[in-house]
């Protein structure tokens, strides 16, 4: 079974730090997606990577950064936390290429709340 | 643009049938795929459509019209645990990799 892991379940940041969100995936999967869950919006793609060191905006990527360096970790970096990023984010991987059938496994989330 | 656009929430009976329409304004996707969201939970998928027709897995079946660019998901047999929200999703045709849309999700609630 595929295993998704995110570092945290629950994260209590403050404005203006930088906040980091790990996750890890061990089923050497290339594409690493992160997406934001919120209420009535349903799950908006921050950014994703196709393989190591390779990223791509996705709808939402303002105020954030990513970073795969192995291709097993995926990580958000939230450069200036501000309020409106408080939410639910999730990770996901997919095996490679662009077969739309691949089913995406999602960790477990990491609900951030930013003071 | 690309949307999915899916009822925000549906309630239905124990025992009964409940479909849940999702329909799509875009150049195109690859298939329709469905998840399963339970509260607290992370989504699961349920389920794929490539080709237009209905594909049936266990209680749940999909079905995909790519000419209508409407798919639903049919639940048969509800039980309590099938209360969750449930999500429709695509892959742009023109996306540079396994990029996925989702819709805003539809909220199932299930009464005894």
């Amino acid at each position: 079974d595929v295993k998704v892991t995110q570092s945290s379940r629950y994260l209590v940041k403050r404005t203006g730090e930088k906040v980091f969100l790990e996750c890890v995936q061990d089923m050497d999967h290339e594409n690493m997606f992160w997406y934001r869950q919120d209420p009535g919006l349903g799950l908006r793609l921050i950014y994703f990577s196709y393989d190591v060191k390779m990223k791509e905006k996705g709808d939402i990527p303002e105020g954030y950064s990513v970073s795969r360096e192995k291709k097993e970790r995926f990580s958000l970096i939230l450069e200036s936390a501000s309020t409106n990023q408080t939410s639910m984010y999730l990770c996901a991987s997919t095996m490679g290429g662009r077969r739309a059938d691949q089913p995406q496994h999602f960790g477990d989330g990491t609900r951030l709340s930013i003071l | 643009g690309q949307s999915l656009e899916q009822p925000s929430e549906v309630t239905a009976v124990e025992g009964a049938i409940v479909q849940i329409n999702c329909t799509y304004q875009t150049s195109g996707f690859y298939g329709l795929s469905w998840y399963q969201q339970h509260d607290g939970g992370a989504p699961t998928f349920l389920s794929y459509n490539a080709l237009d027709g209905l594909e049936e897995t266990g209680r749940f079946s999909s079905f995909l019209s790519r000419s209508d660019s409407y798919g639903y998901l049919l639940l048969q047999e509800l039980q309590m645990k099938d209360s969750a929200s449930y999500f429709c999703a695509g892959t742009p045709r023109y996306s540079s990799a396994s990029k996925i849309i989702f819709g805003s999700g539809t909220r199932l609630s299930i009464r005894p």
